[in-house]
């Protein structure tokens, strides 16, 4: 599996974007970045994926290099329900389906 | 109507005793996990099953066996429960291997404190 780095800690003031980074150098071709969250006492959440091209959906904007080392999820008016821990993960594609979760990035969204 | 439900939400036991937490998802998926996360918050996956089929087992000790029944239930048995198994379990389910890159659709947990 290709390995993430992500920042341990980061702090968002409440309506502000959050630029949650992550480094994955030994990204495969064929292996795809997947963020996914994890509020206090629940299960993960699902947010968003890509390949290549910079995605958006209802929730974040996900913007990957063009070289694929390093991608940036984007919440971009964050509030206090977005305080979570965020996984960037890279799919081990073949193998076996699984997602390998890292440390994450613990995001405080404050007021 | 809940995707992915476990049952119980919280487990306290005591060592030895044997006990199982139940997985149900009505999303029509064909794959299946157990993860684990532990005190230290890190999530470790335990198993994935792809219809009844078991296609990951990450060196979880043999006391803790998995069963399918069909494809919408994965259900997690443990023998001889110990100190070290307490955590937090976490049932999940994803689209057919192979299929794409879906999201995995994850329940809410199970508590499970081994006294």
């Amino acid at each position: 599996d290709a390995k993430t780095t992500q920042p341990p800690s980061m702090d968002c003031a409440e309506g502000r974007a959050a630029n949650l980074p992550c480094n994955h150098s030994t990204i495969s071709g064929n292996e795809y970045v997947y963020w996914y969250r994890q509020i206090h006492s629940q299960g993960p959440q699902y947010i968003i994926h890509g390949l290549k091209n910079n995605e958006t959906n209802e929730m974040a904007s996900l913007i990957i290099t063009e070289d694929r080392k390093s991608s940036t999820l984007i919440l971009p008016h964050a509030t206090l329900r977005d305080t979570a821990v965020y996984y960037c993960i890279v799919r081990a594609f073949l193998d076996g389906n699984k997602l390998v979760f890292g440390a994450g990035t613990i995001l405080r969204v404050k007021s | 109507d809940t995707a992915v439900s476990q049952t119980p939400k919280y487990l306290v036991t005591q060592m030895g005793n044997d006990k199982s937490i139940k997985c149900e998802q009505n999303l029509g998926h064909d794959t299946m996990y157990w993860y684990k996360q532990d005190s230290k918050k890190f999530l470790k996956i335990m198993f994935s099953y792809n219809n009844k089929e078991l296609i990951i087992n990450e060196t979880v000790p043999n006391r803790f066996s998995p069963k399918s029944p069909d494809k919408a239930h994965l259900n997690l048995h443990i023998n001889s429960l110990e100190l070290g198994d307490s955590a937090v379990y976490f049932c999940a389910s994803s689209p057919n291997v192979g299929r794409g890159n879906y999201g995995y659709t994850f329940g809410s947990g199970t508590r499970l404190t081994v006294v």
